[in-house]
């Protein structure tokens, strides 16, 4: 059975702390996906990754950074958290047909 | 941004009716495909539709593809309450590793 384990289910964070949201996949896929889900606004792209230390910007990189030391590990790293990056995080892998999820973590920044 | 849009944002039906939630985007894609989520979770693949393929049926789910409109339709035929979600559609871009998701459409069957 594939999985995608995303290490928290809910965080709660203060402004300006570094926050590191971990990823980790058991299907040997080559990529790696990170979104932010806010309502109303579906799901946003902030980076990706094709391969083990290869990483792409997606449609909102702005003060979120990632690390691909591993193939089965994605991590999403907000350099200093602000209130307006309290959201719902999905990690995904993809085969070429299918995108799978993990199970999200939700982040509050106070 | 690349980022489709779904209509309508919510739909509420009775139990037995069929929902028919749209899916426009905006790139040139290899595929189309259909998520389901349920309230707080992670997403759950339905369907895929490849670039080249007009319509295609899975159990009660219906999907049409016309990349010359650049959209995509999923119906649901006799909605059962277990249907409840919210669902997106998501397209593989051509020449890229990436998927790109809709705004989501959220159903709600009525029992």
């Amino acid at each position: 059975d594939v999985k995608v384990t995303q290490s928290s289910r809910y965080l709660v964070k203060r402004t300006g702390e570094k926050v590191f949201l971990e990823c980790v996949q058991d299907m040997d896929h080559e990529n790696m996906f990170w979104y932010r889900q806010d309502p109303g606004l579906g799901l946003r792209l902030i980076y990706f990754s094709y391969d083990v230390k290869m990483k792409e910007k997606g449609d909102i990189p702005e003060g979120y950074s990632v690390s691909r030391e591993k193939k089965e590990r994605f991590s999403l790293i907000l350099e200093s958290a602000s209130t307006n990056q309290t959201s719902m995080y999905l990690c995904a892998s993809t085969r070429v047909t299918e995108a799978f999820f993990g199970q999200g973590t939700r982040l509050t920044v106070v | 941004s690349q980022q489709g849009e779904e209509d309508p944002q919510a739909l509420s039906i009775q139990e037995g009716e069929n929902a028919t939630m749209n899916c426009s985007y905006k790139t040139s894609i290899n595929n189309l495909q259909w998520y389901r989520q349920n309230s707080g979770r992670g997403l759950v693949h339905l369907i895929l539709i490849r670039s080249n393929e007009r319509e295609k049926h899975s159990g009660r789910l219906r999907v049409t593809l016309d990349t010359s409109k650049k959209s995509s339709s999923l119906l649901i035929t006799a909605s059962r309450a277990a249907d409840t979600a919210s669902y997106f559609c998501a397209t593989a871009v051509s020449g890229t590793y990436k998927y790109i998701f809709g705004t989501g459409t959220r159903l709600k069957v009525l029992a």
